[in-house]
């Protein structure tokens, strides 16, 4: 119940194409949805975050779409860049805060070739 | 703003030895901090969360004993692997809660 399944585990795009990586959870308890990218050797940071009463956030190239029904919510990164290639990851979060305990999901290695 | 710092960034030690490291919030006070254990190619996995002046909770399946946690003040938390094995070796990450988490860098633990 408190998982969060991730896809596809690695993505190779080249630059400028547009990378997309989806996530999908059971427990609907789940209030806040975070992305994290992490390159090696580092700790994660902060990209992108949606509650869902919202169905698409956009920040620069990063937009969450967020699908309350399907309880699903994926990221996309458009005119990915080389700078771009780290391990993003999807989380959630319950309990109405946005800086709860946290559930990740699997990961995806993202390369993005020049 | 909100930078969290670890100390160290790696240690290698010996079977049988234990480590502290230490999870520093910078420029904010954290009531809640976490820990989380990430080994190569995977997932991050919470330990642990840490609130100031209380006992930590422990994740199902982590050892108290063996990952004892400290959170003595709203800036500091330390995490000591008490007679540490190879198998936890891992990379070390914890965050500070604010208005959303900030992560610390990591700290590689290497044990011989």
């Amino acid at each position: 119940q408190q998982q969060v399944k991730q896809s596809p585990q690695s993505l190779i795009v080249q630059k400028g194409g547009i990378s997309i990586i989806n996530c999908a959870y059971e427990n609907t308890a789940f209030d806040y949805f975070p992305w994290y990218q992490q390159f090696p050797g580092k700790g994660p940071a902060l990209l992108i975050a949606i509650r869902p009463d919202v169905s698409e956030k956009k920040e620069g190239r990063f937009t969450i779409s967020f699908n309350k029904s399907a309880k699903q919510f994926s990221l996309h990164i458009m005119d990915s860049q080389p700078g771009d290639s780290a391990t993003y990851f999807c989380a959630a979060t319950a309990g109405g805060t946005s800086y709860g305990k946290l559930t990740f999901g699997q990961g995806t290695i993202l390369t993005v070739h020049p | 703003g909100a930078v969290v710092s670890q100390h160290p960034s790696w240690v290698i030690c010996k079977s049988g030895t234990s480590v502290k490291i230490e999870c520093r919030s910078l420029d904010f006070q954290a009531t809640t901090m976490f820990w989380y254990r990430q080994f190569p190619k995977q997932s991050l996995m919470l330990m642990a969360t840490s609130n100031e002046g209380s006992k930590a909770t422990y994740e199902q399946g982590v050892e108290k004993d063996k990952f004892l946690i400290n959170h003595a003040s709203l800036t500091l938390s330390t995490l000591t692997v008490t007679s540490a094995h190879p198998e936890d070796s891992s990379f070390y990450i914890c965050s500070a809660a604010l208005h959303e988490q900030f992560f610390g860098p990591g700290t590689r633990l290497t044990v011989l």
